[in-house]
């Protein structure tokens, strides 16, 4: 088991651009959330999935963002026509059953230029 | 509403000079308050989960305790591997997301 995995690490893109972030959980973790983390803060709350279906959105998720976990595996999260306002760390988490606890990956951390 | 407020906002320390972070909370019920580590670029690593009012829980040189307000985060005779931001979140009973407080920047000079 090698923990929560997120891929790119890092991702620069251009203003206006779409951008998609993939996030593989521990495996057999029916929980997967979604944070966004700016620089000096804590990570502030996205979405979260149980299993496939999507249980919850933060207000703070626009019409721009939308996440998917099909199958219940690993999970995707897109921002089209990205601002500069988007430039954070993206952070995958992930936990098992009645089990509180959310294991992070090392993040995806998005430059919007 | 839930709301998570940690001090102080950073923390100098010398090696060998123990101290406490704090972390105050207001919650409707609380299924769960954590301690995260969060080094430079990465993301917060695990590190403690309390339950309950008077709850303690060790380890190495960290040892967090619980009350019905806040927690505390004491440190013993850091190193200067223990350099990091400590990150505070609780869980409402009510929901199954995390709120996080701003962390705590903690620097310990050799």
């Amino acid at each position: 088991d090698t923990g929560v995995s997120q891929d790119p690490r890092h991702k620069i893109t251009k203003r206006g651009q779409n951008v998609t972030f993939r996030c593989d959980p521990i495996s057999e973790h029916n929980r997967l959330y979604w944070y966004r983390q700016t620089l000096g803060q804590g990570p502030e709350f996205l979405t979260y999935f149980q299993n496939e279906a999507q249980l919850e959105k933060s207000r703070l998720l626009s019409d721009r963002f939308s996440a998917e976990r099909p199958k219940g595996s690993f999970s995707t999260l897109e921002i089209q026509r990205t601002e500069q306002g988007d430039s954070a760390m993206y952070l995958c988490a992930s936990s098992e059953g009645a089990n509180i606890e959310q294991f992070f990956g090392p993040g995806t951390r998005l430059t919007v230029l | 509403e839930d709301q998570v407020t940690q001090s102080p906002e950073a923390l100098r320390l010398q090696e060998g000079e123990s101290s406490s972070l704090n972390c105050s909370y207001t919650v409707s019920g609380l299924r769960g308050l954590f301690w995260y580590r969060q080094d430079p670029g990465k993301g917060p690593e695990f590190l403690f989960t309390l339950y309950s009012a008077g709850e303690e829980k060790e380890k190495e040189r960290l040892k967090a305790t619980l009350t019905k307000k806040e927690s505390f985060l004491h440190i013993t005779a850091p190193k200067p591997e223990d350099s990091a931001t400590y990150l505070c979140a609780v869980e409402d009973s009510s929901a199954s997301k995390i709120i996080f407080g701003s962390g705590t920047r903690l620097s310990i000079r050799p």
